[in-house]
């Protein structure tokens, strides 16, 4: 089945500074790679998705890259705020009944 | 108007007992899950359902059972509680791939 690896597991930067959280994945079937955003005490959110037919979407100050060959994706979080600081999640799937293979999380921490 | 909803949002129970956690979804799609986060915030599919139907079953133990009455609700019973059962359940749906989460239950079992 699918394995995603996802680091850092926790990452701490400045207001204003950029953040970048990396994943790689094991099947090269899947074809569905989600970010979610989860605050505390609340579910996974949704914040950007992409298909592997991109390379590249952006968001406004969120954007994704996926390198299939290489297997792996990554978010960017440009001039970060505090609002900014939750756990965030990647994941991959879509081969079967959207069954998504989550990584293991990264707690970002944005300091004022 | 919660597009996704769980209930309760907290339940503390004993070891061995039976319990039950309710999910509800007012978006019309069609699949909806159950996915477990443990203490380290790892999240794990445990089921999924496709028009009512059991389409995914990730090796969950028998004493988890999930029931769907229709397709806007999938509910999970869980027997014999057990200690390692304690994390936070969450419910989701999903139409065209990306998942709507609900708020979490979070179950301790002492």
């Amino acid at each position: 089945g699918e394995n995603v690896e996802q680091h850092p597991s926790t990452l701490s930067v400045q207001e204003g500074d950029s953040a970048v959280i990396k994943c790689t994945y094991s099947d090269s079937a899947s074809n569905y790679f989600p970010w979610y955003k989860q605050e505390l005490g609340k579910g996974p959110q949704l914040i950007i998705d992409i298909r592997s037919n991109v390379g590249e979407k952006k968001d406004q100050r969120i954007a994704v890259t996926l390198n299939k060959t290489a297997k792996h994706f990554s978010l960017h979080i440009t001039e970060t705020q505090p609002e900014d600081s939750a756990v965030y999640f990647c994941a991959a799937g879509g081969t079967s009944y959207g069954k998504l293979t989550f990584g293991q999380g990264t707690i970002l921490t944005v300091h004022p | 108007d919660t597009a996704v909803s769980q209930t309760p949002k907290y339940l503390v129970t004993q070891m061995g007992n039976d319990k039950s956690i309710k999910c509800e979804q007012n978006l019309g799609h069609d699949t909806m899950y159950w996915y477990k986060q443990d203490s380290k915030k790892f999240l794990k599919i445990m089921f999924s359902y496709n028009n009512k139907e059991l389409i995914i079953n990730e090796t969950v133990p028998n004493r988890f059972s999930p029931k769907s009455p229709d397709k806007a609700h999938l509910n999970l019973h869980i027997n014999s509680l057990e200690l390692g059962d304690s994390a936070v359940y969450f419910c989701a749906s999903s139409q065209t791939g990306e998942l709507f989460f609900g708020e979490g239950s979070r179950l301790t079992v002492l």
